[in-house]
């Protein structure tokens, strides 16, 4: 059974910095691309990023372009994001999640998300 | 970046009934489609792939279609377990964007 446990999320200031981790287990992690999306509380749900199997490549939402870092280490099956920068617009609920088989971008398992809470 | 319009933003219907959610992507998308149900305080779960293929252990109640760029969830006979939000989501290029969610009540 796919596993996905999130951690790190706190209460942070503006400004601050953060890492989420991600651990997995169930499935074969280094043949699987992996993502964070996030969720701002009683809102939509919107993709953070992405990172291949081997960490060569990785991909980013506009919105957290050159804040956020995707990371993974295949070794201890984990994921994880750097934070910096942090904004009141970065409050959400971050879910990491695997993705089917046959479609690399589309979310078929997920954590049960860990609650970063960016405030004064 | 394609955008995703769901609608309506939410709807009540009563137990047994047909209920029908509509998703629009700005551009094609192949059926790169994908349904989601995020039930309160829960992540949310796959239910629909590749527009209509209903993904292991949903209930049969839940179908997907497509006709170019729309696509549309029916719910068959409306069951109280499946008040929640639902999402469409895109996956055939990077950003996987998603609808703006469509909450479904029981009257």
């Amino acid at each position: 059974e796919v596993q996905l446990v999130e951690s790190g999320g706190v209460v942070v200031q503006p400004g601050g910095s953060l890492r989420l981790s991600c651990a997995a287990s169930g499935f074969t992690f280094d043949d699987y691309i992996m993502h964070w999306f996030r969720q701002p509380p009683g809102k939509g749900l919107e993709w953070v990023s992405l990172i291949t199997w081997d960490g060569g490549s990785t991909y980013y939402a506009d919105s957290v372009r050159g804040r956020f870092t995707i990371s993974r280490d295949n070794s201890k099956n984990s994921l994880y994001l750097q934070m910096n920068s942090l904004t009141t617009e970065d409050t959400a609920f971050y879910y990491c999640t695997k993705p089917a088989h046959y479609a690399d971008y589309l979310p078929e398992s997920w954590g049960q998300g860990t609650l970063v809470t960016v405030s004064s | 970046d394609i955008q995703m319009t769901q609608s309506p933003s939410s709807l009540s219907a009563s137990v047994g009934d047909r209920v029908t959610i509509s998703c629009r992507a700005s551009q094609g998308i192949s059926n790169s489609l994908a349904w989601f149900q995020q039930k309160p305080g829960k992540a949310p779960k796959l239910l629909i792939f590749a527009a209509s293929n209903l993904h292991s252990g949903v209930p049969s109640r839940f179908s997907g279609s497509e006709s170019g760029t729309d696509f549309t969830l029916t719910i068959s006979s409306l069951q109280p377990e499946d008040v929640a939000t639902y999402y469409c989501q895109k996956y055939n290029t990077v950003p996987p964007t998603f609808g703006q969610g469509t909450k479904v009540e029981v009257k």
